[in-house]
């Protein structure tokens, strides 16, 4: 089936600093979804990307669709301890429009 | 709105007993969705029901798994016999339209330990 392979597994940052994490497919996506799963707590859809392309911003996060339609990205600027958590990319695939595959996640830890 | 509830929040039972995780999605929305999460293998989709009836049930991983929705708002996930295997933490999803494009709405899960 189809997969996404996200990079970093994981990172421990200082607070005010900016964070990049991507996430790459095999195969093309046409849309890509970047979910926060806080520690005991079921994912968030954070930001949504419909077009090759497309950055879209939400407050201190940013995400890109990539030209290629087999990647993606999500910046985080200036972290603060409250980012900590688990960032996850998804798309639907595998031929479906409603099966999500999920990559395995970037461990985000911020250091006060 | 209450988001999507699912109960209980964490279970603990042997090795052999049945378990049933619970799951009210948010109102109106028509799909439905049982995730299980593992570190291992990360989130798996486990079945999709669209306005009740299960429509794909491919990642259910055998025949002590099954899920029933018997109305739009109330879903359970059983596990009968239960297995140390099945720890993980269940995840039951819901949005409208059915449409993993617009991404769905988790609950908070329930986590699982079978000893």
């Amino acid at each position: 089936g189809q997969q996404l392979n996200q990079s970093p597994q994981s990172m421990f940052i200082q607070e005010g600093e900016d964070v990049s994490m991507n996430c790459t497919s095999s195969s093309i996506f046409n849309t890509w979804l970047w979910y926060k799963q806080d520690p005991g707590e079921g994912p968030v859809l954070l930001i949504a990307l419909y077009k090759a392309g497309e950055l879209t911003s939400n407050g201190r996060l940013t995400a890109q669709f990539g030209i290629t339609r087999k990647d993606s990205f999500l910046n985080i600027s200036a972290s603060i301890p409250s980012d900590v958590g688990i960032y996850f990319c998804a798309g639907p695939g595998g031929g479906s429009n409603y099966k999500l595959t999920f990559g395995k996640g970037t461990l985000l830890t911020v250091n006060p | 709105d209450a988001g999507v509830i699912q109960s209980p929040r964490h279970e603990v039972t042997e090795m052999g007993q049945e378990v049933t995780l619970r799951c009210k999605p948010i109102s109106g929305h028509n799909s439905l969705f049982w995730y299980r999460q593992t570190m291992m293998r990360g989130l798996e989709l486990l079945i999709y029901f669209n306005n009740n009836v299960p429509i794909d049930d491919s990642g259910m991983p055998e025949d002590r798994f099954s899920a029933k929705m018997p109305n739009a708002s109330f879903s359970t996930l059983k596990i009968q016999p239960s297995e140390p295997r099945d720890s993980a933490v269940y995840f039951c999803a819901s949005s409208l339209r059915g449409a993993g494009s617009y991404g769905y709405t988790f609950g908070s899960g329930t986590r699982l330990t079978v000893v």
